[in-house]
């Protein structure tokens, strides 16, 4: 089975904190996610990364920053935290063929105070 | 750009019945995946089913399965005989095919389900 492994179930940072946030993929997926979900919003793209050291940005990078330095692992990076990245954050994988069905971690709930 | 609209934020079903979720999705792409995912409360997110748009058949999974209708861009869920384990937000979610490879996911809101026992 693929394992998608998210380094904290529950965080709490204080507003200005360098937050990490890592991500394990055991499946070889060149592609990773990282997504933020609010309720009433869905899930919203934050960045990906199509193979080591490469990234794109989604839909709202603003105030995130992210690296890839090995296939298995995405790591998101919070420069200084604030109350408005208070959320749930989910990291995904998946292959680059087929249907690219993304595989999801159990995510980190992340409070900034 | 790709939009997938949920218009039930909220339903609820008596177990053993049967529930729709709807979704619509706005695309000028050919070639695209539609997939339902489901988030149980504080579990992870799991792929439902999926359909390929060029294919006109209906997806299927045991009690899931879909009604796709691709000139209306309407991707709907059916669940037949509801279990109190299918509580959970369900996603629709769109993914652009190209031919250098897959892209990101494109979410719904999400539908959250309620079964009644």
């Amino acid at each position: 089975d693929v394992k998608v492994t998210q380094s904290s179930r529950y965080l709490v940072k204080r507003t200005g904190e360098k937050v990490f946030l890592e991500c394990v993929q055991d499946m070889d997926h060149e592609n990773m996610f990282w997504y933020r979900q609010d309720p009433g919003l869905g899930l919203r793209l934050i960045y990906f990364s199509y193979d080591v050291k490469m990234k794109e940005k989604g839909d709202i990078p603003e105030g995130y920053s992210v690296s890839r330095e090995k296939k298995e692992r995405f790591s998101l990076i919070l420069e200084s935290a604030s109350t408005n990245q208070t959320s749930m954050y989910l990291c995904a994988s998946s292959m680059d063929s087929g249907w690219g069905e993304q595989f999801f971690g159990p995510g980190t709930r992340l409070t900034v105070l | 750009a790709q939009t997938v609209t949920q218009s039930q934020p909220e339903m609820s079903v008596q177990e053993a019945e049967t529930v729709t979720l709807s979704c619509t999705y706005d695309t000028s792409e050919s070639n695209y995946y539609l997939f339902w995912y489901k988030q149980p409360p504080s579990r992870q997110m799991i792929l439902v089913i999926r359909q390929e748009a060029y294919k006109q058949q209906n997806a299927t999974e045991n009690r899931f399965s879909v009604n796709f209708q691709k000139a209306a861009k309407s991707f709907s869920l059916k669940i037949s005989d509801s279990q109190l384990g299918d509580t959970a937000m369900y996603f629709c979610a769109f993914m652009k095919q190209l031919p250098s490879g897959n892209t990101p996911l494109v979410f719904g809101k999400g539908t959250r389900l309620s079964v009644i026992a």
